[in-house]
């Protein structure tokens, strides 16, 4: 079965500063990745998504992420945070099996310092 | 529109209430989900409907009947519920459920609470 972690509970990093979020899968196939944020009382926002080709991928509001699969790891970066980036972060990992089922790490909470 | 709704934003009811919680899309979705999502962890798939007919229930108690009239909607159907029910209970939906190549969009929540 597929798992995601994420070793951070908590990172707190100042405004204007480079931001890296850690996300590590086991899974046997080919993994889909995403990268989804949600702000406090709110749904969750895609931010990224990568299956197959450059493995770094592009995504929305400033954020990359690059898969190395040699270290099963999908971290997502920014390279100047913006306190409206303060949110929690969750890595999934999406199966081809019926349901299309994603299985999310335990979260990522990102405190911003101004 | 890539938006998913969702009614109400919340909810407080009693163990002994019935009440339903309402999702709609208009992407022309076909796949439908039910997550809960207890404070500081990740969301819990609860239910997936794939074109109308539901396909995954994840060992959910039968207090929670989830009903999906038309590929538009979705509803969860709460009765004697109990207190660790308390969660926000969010929808998604995605083009179908064959590949997670299609996305899925979350709605923004309904946060309820079981007194």
């Amino acid at each position: 079965a597929q798992s995601v972690t994420q070793p951070d509970i908590h990172i707190t990093v100042s405004e204007g500063a480079s931001l890296e979020l850690r996300c590590n899968y086991s899974y046997g196939a080919t993994p889909y990745l995403f990268w989804y944020v949600q702000s406090p009382g709110q749904g969750l926002q895609l931010l990224l998504k990568y299956f197959s080709g450059d493995t770094l991928v592009q995504g929305i509001k400033g954020f990359e992420a690059e898969f190395k699969r040699s270290q099963s790891s999908f971290n997502l970066r920014k390279p100047s945070v913006h306190w409206s980036d303060a949110a929690e972060y969750f890595c999934a990992v999406g199966t081809r099996n019926a349901g299309n089922m994603l299985t999310f790490g335990g979260g990522t909470r990102l405190m911003v310092k101004p | 529109d890539t938006e998913v709704t969702q009614t109400p934003k919340h909810l407080v009811m009693g163990m002994t209430n019935k009440k339903s919680l309402k999702c709609e899309q208009h992407m022309g979705h076909r796949a439908m989900y039910w997550y809960k999502q207890k404070a500081k962890k990740p969301p819990e798939l609860m239910f997936v409907y794939s074109y109308e007919k539901l396909s995954i229930n994840e060992s959910v108690p039968s207090r929670f009947s989830p009903e999906c009239p038309n590929s538009s909607l979705l509803n969860l159907h709460l009765h004697a519920l109990q207190p660790e029910d308390s969660a926000l209970y969010l929808c998604a939906s995605s083009q179908d459920t064959e590949t997670p190549f299609y996305e899925q969009y979350f709605g923004p929540g309904t946060r309820l609470t079981v007194t």
